[in-house]
C-alpha cells in the first residue's frame, strides 16, 4: 500500500470547515483513499473514501487532486465532538477471497476544535 | 444493527501470564481483524480472519495468536505476557466483498500488564 504524509496537528475553530491534508504521492491507479478518525480512547470510525472523483457523505467531503497525489478531507461545520486523529489510508481494494482487509495506519492528524 | 463488540473492557495481568480476548463482529460479517495500538508504536495490525482462517498476519511474536469459530466470533491470545503487550486491542469486522471495503472497529479492550 503506498505511504501517506499528514501535518501531525491542526487547529480548527468551532463552527468552521476543516480542511485536513494527505499527500500520498507514490499511489497506484488501483489504490483508493480512505479516510478513519479515532475519538480519544475510542475504535477508530470510519469517514470516508474515494479512488479519483470528489466524494461526499453526511460526515464529509473527500476532495482528491487530479493527479491523485495528494487528497483533502473537509469537515464542513466543525465541533468540538470532531476533534480526534484523523488517519488517511490509502490501499488497494480487495474483490477476490483471497484478498485481505488489513489497514496500515501511519501518525495521522491531531485536529483539535477549538471553541 | 449491533455494532463490533469487544469483552472484556479493561483487563490487568501479571507478567507471564496469558490472556484471551473476545470479539463479536457485526451480524453478517465474515472478516475479523484485530490490532494494537500502543503510544510508541500507533495502531498496528496483529492477524486477520476470515471464514474461520487466518489469511494476513502481521509482524509480532508467537506469542500472539488468534481463531475464529464458525459463527465468525474471535479470540485472541497472548501468552507469557510482557510489560510491553500493555495496549489497546482493537477488533474490526469487515462486510462482504466488494461492500465498499470498510472495516468497523469496536471499542478495544485495554490491556495492562503489571
Amino acid at each position: 500500500d503506498a505511504k501517506t504524509t499528514q501535518p501531525p496537528s491542526m487547529d480548527c475553530a468551532e463552527g468552521r470547515a476543516a480542511n485536513l491534508p494527505c499527500n500520498h504521492s507514490t499511489i497506484s491507479g488501483n489504490e483508493y483513499v480512505y479516510w478513519y478518525r479515532q475519538i480519544h480512547s475510542q475504535g477508530p470510525q470510519y469517514i470516508i473514501h474515494g479512488l479519483k472523483n470528489n466524494e461526499t457523505n453526511e460526515m464529509a467531503s473527500l476532495i482528491i487532486t487530479e493527479d491523485r497525489k495528494s487528497s483533502t478531507l473537509i469537515l464542513p461545520h466543525a465541533t468540538l465532538r470532531d476533534t480526534a486523529v484523523y488517519y488517511c489510508i490509502v490501499r488497494v481494494v480487495p474483490y477476490s477471497g483471497a484478498g485481505s482487509y488489513q489497514l496500515t495506519f501511519g501518525k495521522g492528524t491531531k485536529l483539535s476544535v477549538i471553541p | 444493527k449491533a455494532g463490533v463488540t469487544q469483552t472484556p473492557r479493561y483487563l490487568i495481568k501479571t507478567r507471564g501470564q496469558q490472556v484471551t480476548l473476545s470479539c463479536s463482529p457485526i451480524s453478517g460479517h465474515r472478516s475479523v481483524s484485530w490490532y494494537q495500538q500502543t503510544p510508541g508504536q500507533g495502531l498496528q495490525f496483529l492477524f486477520e480472519y476470515f471464514s474461520e482462517t487466518q489469511r494476513n498476519k502481521g509482524n509480532f511474536p508467537g506469542r500472539f495468536s488468534g481463531r475464529q469459530f464458525s459463527n465468525s466470533r474471535s479470540e485472541m491470545n497472548v501468552s507469557t505476557l510482557e510489560l510491553g503487550d500493555s495496549a489497546l486491542y482493537l477488533c474490526a469486522s469487515s462486510p462482504p466483498l466488494g461492500a465498499k471495503n470498510i472495516q468497523y472497529f469496536g471499542a478495544g479492550t485495554r490491556l495492562s500488564v503489571l
